[in-house]
């Protein structure tokens, strides 16, 4: 099956320092990824719709200048924790949808980020 | 590798009719296993999760899943179907980890649940 290849899988970075997280969709092509974060015990928050060659359109308090996201290609969609602080540790996932419209949604494995 | 399976792209069933999504695990280890909803043009929704303590599992919207470890299943299920059930739901399995490291989560593909009115 489709397969979505998120890297790293865990991360520590210093504070102040910014971190790349890559999203590949290896197999198919994504017009549109997901980017999702899950803070402790409570569920995922969606965070950013990204759509390749266009901006990103981001949900509601999320800071699109920290939470940078490029989706350059079908194929890759890159978020960006820029100026990391401690409290930006968490969980970030994310997923790609099969084609324009389908409804087929496809997990990355999700990354671990903590932030010393 | 763990993986989850959702055999049915779609679910089709009549409102006030009981509905099964299924799911299915495979992990190394003892499982953590969710379920999820997501709405049109929203984010995934957590319904509910099976960690420990009892098979059956009830959470959010009149939604329960049964943890059945022979089968390495954990099927959602719901009495009686609402309209607004309609939606796409994940299932999804982490290992425990009782090992320590990090634990990856794994998503099923999701199933399209239509409720008929």
């Amino acid at each position: 099956g489709a397969v979505v290849s998120q890297h790293p899988s865990w991360v520590i970075c210093k504070s102040g320092t910014s971190v790349k997280i890559e999203c590949r969709s290896l197999d198919f092509q994504a017009t549109t990824m997901f980017w999702y974060r899950q803070f402790p015990k409570q569920s995922l928050m969606l965070m950013a719709t990204s759509n390749e060659g266009s901006k990103a359109t981001y949900e509601q308090g999320v800071e699109k200048d920290k939470f940078l996201i490029n989706h350059a290609s079908l194929t890759l969609s890159t978020l960006t924790v820029t100026s990391a602080h401690p409290e930006d540790s968490s969980f970030y996932i994310c997923s790609a949808r099969v084609g324009i419209s389908g409804n087929t949604i496809y997990f990355g494995e999700g990354s671990w980020l903590t932030v010393v | 590798a763990q993986s989850v399976a959702q055999p049915e792209d779609q679910v089709n069933v009549a409102e006030g009719n009981p509905l099964t999504v299924k799911c299915t695990y495979s992990v190394s280890g003892n499982p953590y296993l969710f379920w999820y909803v997501q709405y049109p043009n929203r984010g995934l929704q957590f319904l509910l999760k099976y960690i420990t303590g009892d098979n059956l599992v009830k959470g959010s919207y009149g939604f329960e899943a049964e943890f059945n470890k022979s089968q390495t299943s954990f099927h959602l299920k719901k009495p009686s179907a609402l309209v607004s059930d309609s939606a796409l739901y994940f299932c999804a399995v982490r290992d425990r980890g009782d090992s320590g490291g990090y634990q990856k989560v794994t998503f099923g593909i999701g199933t399209k649940l239509q409720v008929i009115p």
